[in-house]
């Protein structure tokens, strides 16, 4: 099986912050990753899917990089709405969750 | 646009087997991949298993042994049955749609069902 870590498990920040979130895989998963935002009570929401194409409708705050084992989720300037949990999936493997990066606005 | 929901019995005692119909609207079911995903109270997501149109299947290694999922396309539905529940099995469970054949990425999403295993 493919290992999804992400980091940091928790983050506090304030609006305007330049945000970064980081999932790294046991092993090459090519492009085969996407981050997710899920709110309280919610189905998770796609923002990014093969690595760094952005979904549509999702603000361009939001972009993603990586390739093989390391991939980063940047939130350019923190917005109020923006907090929540965020996800990676690597699906090059079977499928695979990150453990979640909860976001909390100062 | 294809919208996703779940639906089924809200409680299942413990050894017995948990089944959920995902009903898809919308859209076609056919030519695409369809999974359930779960997430324990408090928890991550964790990945169940997927099924094709056609009735291909993968299911991850944690749920292999006592999952089963299934597709009626005539009537755009599929379906999930674990079996032998436990009270680690109580869970919010999404049913969810891959983007296409190429990016296999969970592009659309129901709104869960929550489970409980008493």
């Amino acid at each position: 099986d493919v290992q999804m870590t992400q980091s940091p498990s928790t983050l506090s920040a304030s609006v305007g912050d330049r945000v970064t979130i980081t999932c790294r895989a046991s092993r090459n998963i090519k492009s085969w990753l996407a981050w997710y935002q899920q709110k309280p009570g919610k189905a998770p929401k796609v923002l990014i899917y093969k690595a760094s194409n952005l979904q549509s409708g999702v603000p361009p705050r939001f972009s993603g990089s990586g390739s093989g084992t390391e991939f980063t989720l940047t939130i350019s300037s923190l917005q109020p709405d923006d907090f929540g949990t965020y996800y990676c999936l690597q699906h090059d493997s079977y499928w695979t969750f990150g453990q979640g990066t909860r976001v909390e606005i100062k | 646009q294809v919208q996703l929901r779940e639906s089924g019995p809200r409680l299942v005692k413990s050894s017995e087997t948990l089944s959920l119909t995902c009903s898809v609207s919308g859209g076609s079911i056919s030519g695409y991949y369809w999974s359930w995903v779960r997430q324990p109270p408090g928890k991550a997501l964790e990945w169940i298993g997927y099924i094709y149109s056609r009735g291909s299947t993968l299911y991850s290694p944690s749920f292999q042994s006592r999952t089963t999922l299934s597709v009626d396309m005539s009537i755009n539905q599929f379906s999930l049955k674990l079996r032998s529940v436990t009270a680690a099995d109580t869970a919010v469970y999404f049913c969810a749609r891959g983007r296409d054949f190429d990016n296999m990425d969970l592009e659309v999403w129901g709104l869960g069902t929550t489970v409980t295993v008493s």
